[in-house]
Parts: structure tokens; sequence; C-alpha cells
């Protein structure tokens, strides 16, 4: 995909586990943006981090950027059955000024 | 959760009919977006705008068109549904004109079955 990838696809873990989801890209980059969406809902912005930046925390999440091998990876700590849900990384291209999405992990956490 | 709205959250229609998917925000952005979703795939953008009177196409072509006569309006409309256009429609926007890709604030979608 020329949207880059997101892997796994899919990650099913027990309450209280850490959940680690990962994203490549192909193209340079502004920042990249995580979000998650509840089934048949809309998308929840959840953290950004800017070209420039290396890691990043909001309360359980930690994302990490490594703009030399062009990844990022998002980290849930003690996860919770509300953390359900899929995860999607956008990448802010300094090419065409537009979010590009991945195709998501879905996460199921098992209570 | 973000100020913007989609209506009507279902819809089913026959084929042929035309259809008008409505957002509206109340957070005074300038920048607005279309996305198209099928189940458990990845967003496409179909079309997006920067203000008033200004609509572009998105990556993924679309026979549906847009308008933006209101900072707060941002309808999509669908001359004549097809089964095709079974999908997931989001709508989104975000607050600066230009520049750097910075948060989008999602409505809660509109789900499209055309039979």
């Amino acid at each position: 995909s020329q949207q880059g990838e997101e892997d796994p696809q899919a990650l099913s873990i027990q309450e209280g586990e850490n959940a680690t989801m990962n994203c490549s890209y192909k193209t340079s980059i502004n920042n990249l943006q995580w979000y998650r969406q509840n089934s048949g809902r809309g998308l929840v912005h959840l953290i950004l981090i800017r070209s420039n930046e290396r890691e990043k925390h909001s309360g359980r999440l930690r994302v990490t950027l490594d703009t030399s091998k062009k990844s990022s990876s998002l980290l849930i700590t003690a996860s919770r059955a509300a953390d359900t849900a899929s995860y999607f990384c956008a990448r802010g291209s300094s090419n065409t000024g537009k979010l590009i999405f991945g195709q998501g992990t879905t996460l199921q956490v098992k209570p | 959760e973000a100020d913007i709205y989609q209506t009507p959250r279902y819809l089913v229609i026959g084929t042929g009919k035309k259809i008008t998917l409505e957002c509206s925000q109340t957070m005074g952005h300038d920048k607005m977006y279309w996305y198209q979703q099928d189940p458990g795939m990845e967003l496409h953008l179909i079309h997006y705008s920067y203000g008033v009177n200004s609509t572009e196409k998105g990556d993924l072509s679309s026979e549906s068109t847009v308008s933006r006569i209101r900072t707060e309006h941002f309808p999509l409309t669908l001359e004549s549904a097809r089964p095709s256009h079974t999908s997931q429609y989001l709508c989104a926007s975000s607050e600066y004109p230009t520049g750097t890709q910075e948060t989008q604030y999602f409505g809660p979608g509109t789900r499209l079955l055309v039979l």
C-alpha cells in the first residue's frame, strides 16, 4: 500500500495487559497522529507527535516516532475493556497538506 | 465530544435516488473534510474544503459533490445513488486554514445502504 502499513491488523489481549500497535509510512511527514474509532462511530483524536519529537505521553498512552525508520508505535498500558476499538495512525504529509490514514489495528480487550 | 454533527445517521434508499448527507460544525473551523470508509477498512478522503466557496476533490474518486456556502455547513450530495455507494461517510473539520496538518474532529458518521 502506498499509504503505509499498520500492524498487527488485529490484537486480542486480557485486561491489564499492555497493547502495542505499529505504524509504518513511506513519505516524509510533518506530524503523525493516532485516532480511535469505536464500532460504527466517528474517529476521536488521541495524540499528535511532530516530526521533531521522539516520544509523547498522554495518560496511559505512549507514542514513539522514529523518522529514520519511518515508523511509529502506540502503547496502551494497563488496558481496560473500554479500550476495545480500532486504532488508526494518520500521517500529515509535507507534500500534500492532507492526512493519510492507515488501515487500522482492531484491539479487543477481554475482561 | 467534538461539536460536529451528521444527519442522517443511517439511510437505506433505492437505486437512482438523490440524497444529501448533512454535516455541520459549531467550532468555526475553516477546513472540512468528507471521508468514505468501508467496514474494517481505512478512511479515504473524497472531498475537502479550506473555507467558504472552496471545494476540492480528495484522493479517492467519488461521484458525489459537495458545497460550502457557509462556514459551518458542508453537505455531500449523490445525484443518483447506486449499490456501489454503500459505505460509511465521515465528516471532519479542523481549525487552521492552511499549513501543517492538525487535529481533525470527526462526526459520528452516516451509514448508507443503497439497495
